[in-house]
């Protein structure tokens, strides 16, 4: 499975919308996570079942969708929420495959 | 509070060896399947390989399949990963991570904080 995120960079100003959308070249059913990571950080896992906010995460997170389209919202940025966002497949494995990644910068 | 710490990375030469270790505390060690999960100097994330709670199955992806072994000691806590014949791409970043039940691979949480291999001459 391809994993195919876009945009590769999106800037957005803090208190604003963000959308990452992640489309998958075979269905994934909803068998789909989401990563955060920030510079010198390892991955910190946001959002899994397409739709289940992790542990610790904040409400402002959201992920939908199912098959191959997928998206990260983020209703309200805040300033920590500055990072790189990956997508990971594990409907048909192995291999797991991620995405290339959306970086989510400041505008 | 769960946490995972690799060692055992640094500077090899093509063609060398490395034993990366991934020592594992704050749960049952025993019951999940652990992965390991690499990224390239200013690349994205990826899966390199898993192994079920027993150690029982083993998974590789095809760019490591035949040089890299997973492995575990369920005694000891602690995640391996053997990498033979080590090559230029195979410089990044490895992470440990845990999986989500004894056998499968699905999301990972959590993820270890990383140890460097350099495949240089």
């Amino acid at each position: 499975r391809v994993m195919t995120q876009s945009p590769a960079t999106l800037s957005v100003s803090p208190g604003e919308r963000a959308t990452l959308s992640c489309r998958a070249s075979q269905s994934v059913s909803s068998d789909l996570a989401w990563y955060q990571q920030k510079p010198g950080q390892a991955p910190r896992l946001v959002i899994y079942d397409a739709s289940t906010r992790a542990t610790g995460i904040p409400a402002r997170f959201s992920g939908s969708g199912s098959g191959t389209e997928f998206t990260l919202t983020i209703s309200s940025l805040q300033s920590e929420d500055f990072a790189i966002y990956y997508c990971q497949q594990y409907n048909n494995w192995p291999p797991i495959t991620f995405g290339q990644g959306t970086r989510l910068e400041i505008k | 509070e769960v946490q995972l710490l690799e060692s055992g990375g640094g500077l090899v030469q093509p063609g060398g060896s490395l034993r990366l270790s991934c020592a594992a505390s704050g749960f049952t060690f025993s019951n999940y399947v652990m992965s390991w999960v690499r990224q390239a100097p200013g690349k994205g994330l990826e899966w390199v390989s898993a192994i079920s709670g027993s150690g029982n199955s083993t998974y590789y992806a095809d760019s490591v399949k035949g040089r890299f072994t997973i492995s575990r000691d369920n005694s000891k806590n602690t995640l391996y990963l053997q990498m033979n014949s080590l090559r230029g791409e195979d410089t990044a970043v490895y992470y440990c991570a845990k999986g989500v039940y004894l056998t499968g691979c699905h999301w990972f949480d959590p993820w270890g904080q990383g140890t460097l291999v350099t495949v240089s001459s």
